[in-house]
């Protein structure tokens, strides 16, 4: 079955704890993408990456880290995770064809105390 | 800067009674408006591409339009199963050579569909 998946799907945490979310696609997918989801803001991308080894920032970025070593990987890394990162974190992937829609994965909810 | 705006933020239907939901947009190049379902704690749910004004596209009970300012999804006589958030995105034709707009989706908040039995 085609999908995105990510892990863990809930994590609690304490400020200053770094932390990794993964997410992992099957589809052979180049492009990979992090939103983040928050009541009265929507879903705002947080990074993004073309190929592996190639990442850039999307629109709120600030206390993020990714990498892409692999086609199929792409973690999401919060070095120093405050309480504003607390939010749902959703993994998308897609490919360059003209009628591929972006696919999600069902989230991660992030807590940090 | 592109911008989504979707209405209404709650829609609260009876089974079988018909209505839209509105997106409103902006953008400098629409490559493709976007509709996607979100039922509680799971990721959206994709559900149509539209690419110029005038196309529809239809699925079971849901109807997607699109014009050149804003999209509407209608849905025939609603069943409680469609109860969900429902999202528009759009996506703009890329700015330069690389090509990096092609996954990036500018996201509307979402209207909350409730349909009662």
């Amino acid at each position: 079955e085609a999908q995105v998946t990510q892990n863990p799907r809930y994590l609690i945490t304490v400020t200053g704890k770094k932390l990794t979310v993964t997410c992992s696609q099957n589809m052979n997918h180049e492009y990979m993408s992090w939103y983040r989801q928050d009541p009265g803001l929507g879903l705002r991308q947080i990074y993004y990456s073309m190929n592996v080894e190639v990442t850039d920032k999307g629109d709120v970025p600030e206390g993020y880290k990714v990498s892409r070593k692999e086609k199929r990987n792409f973690p999401l890394i919060l070095e120093s995770p405050s309480p504003n990162q607390t939010s749902l974190y959703f993994c998308a992937s897609t490919s360059r064809g003209p009628n591929s829609p972006l696919h999600f994965g069902n989230g991660t909810r992030l807590t940090v105390t | 800067e592109d911008q989504v705006t979707q209405s209404p933020e709650a829609l609260r239907l009876q089974e079988g009674e018909s209505s839209s939901l509105n997106c409103s947009y902006t953008v400098s190049g629409l490559r493709g408006l976007f509709w996607y379902r979100q039922d509680p704690g799971k990721g959206p749910e994709f559900l149509f591409t539209l690419y110029s004004a005038g196309e529809e596209k239809e699925k079971e009970r849901l109807k997607a339009t699109l014009t050149k300012k804003e999209s509407f999804l209608h849905i025939t006589a609603p069943k409680p199963e469609d109860s969900a958030t429902y999202l528009c995105a759009v996506q703009p034709f890329s700015s330069n050579a690389g090509g990096t707009s092609y996954g990036k989706l500018t996201f509307g908040q979402g209207t909350i569909l409730t349909v009662h039995p």
